[in-house]
């Protein structure tokens, strides 16, 4: 059975440093093919990609964030890390982690609020 | 970035009916590996989305024969018949053909 969660701090002032973990089961990201993605969802807005891991190591993300994240994954395989530095009220959302490829297994997601 | 666009915004249905949902990208989502990467989600209110078709047509694992996907290149569609009250929420279209990997704006699927 594939499982994701996702874990954060809920709030965060402005200017500081978001980090979140996604710990999953059900699969290993030593896995030839296997991706793992970060995806966010303001309220009541549509869903953006952040960025994806795979099992090589090899880190994807979003021009339009690049310079803010990094992505990053645990010895074992079964974490998977994003830092976004900088952040302001427009990081508010909820962030969500994906089994990638298809995204066919979802996390259920962890609110954060951007707020002094 | 690739530029999904998804019509209606919103779509009112009868229980039981038929509907359709239009994705369509700003380039071929045809990906150099030959495989075409557009798939369907719905979210529920207060969930994460669910897959439902990967790769334009294939049913994920426990969806419902009610649910389907055509298309090719830019344009692609997701048909749903027989409207069932389980079936209400925000229908999104995601390309990972290309990077960044974009999604559609959604169609929310209301009773009328």
């Amino acid at each position: 059975q594939v499982t994701l969660k996702e874990s954060g701090p809920g709030m965060l002032q402005p200017s500081k440093t978001l980090s979140l973990t996604c710990s999953f089961s059900g699969f290993s990201l030593s896995t030839s093919g296997m991706v793992v993605s970060w995806i966010r969802q303001p309220s009541g807005k549509s869903l953006e990609w952040l960025a994806a891991i795979d099992w090589d190591g090899d880190k994807y993300y979003n021009p339009s964030l690049k310079s803010r994240l990094t992505v990053s994954k645990d010895t074992s395989n079964t974490q998977v890390f994003l830092k976004i530095t900088s952040v302001d009220t427009a990081d508010t959302a909820t962030y969500y982690c994906a089994r990638s490829g298809d995204f066919d297994y979802w996390g259920q997601g962890v609110m954060v609020t951007v707020s002094s | 970035d690739v530029l999904m666009t998804q019509t209606p915004v919103s779509l009112p249905v009868s229980l039981g009916g038929q509907v359709s949902i239009s994705c369509r990208s700003s380039q071929s989502l045809v990906h150099s590996d030959g495989n075409t990467y557009l798939h369907w989600y719905l979210q529920k209110p207060g969930q994460s989305p669910q897959l439902l078709i990967y790769r334009v047509s294939n049913r994920f694992s426990g969806v419902p024969d009610r649910f389907s996907g055509s298309g090719s290149g830019t344009d692609f569609t997701l048909k749903i018949s027989r409207v069932e009250p389980e079936d209400l929420g925000v229908y999104y279209c995601l390309q990972s053909t290309h990077f960044p990997l974009t999604f559609g704006s959604g169609t929310k699927l209301e009773i009328k």
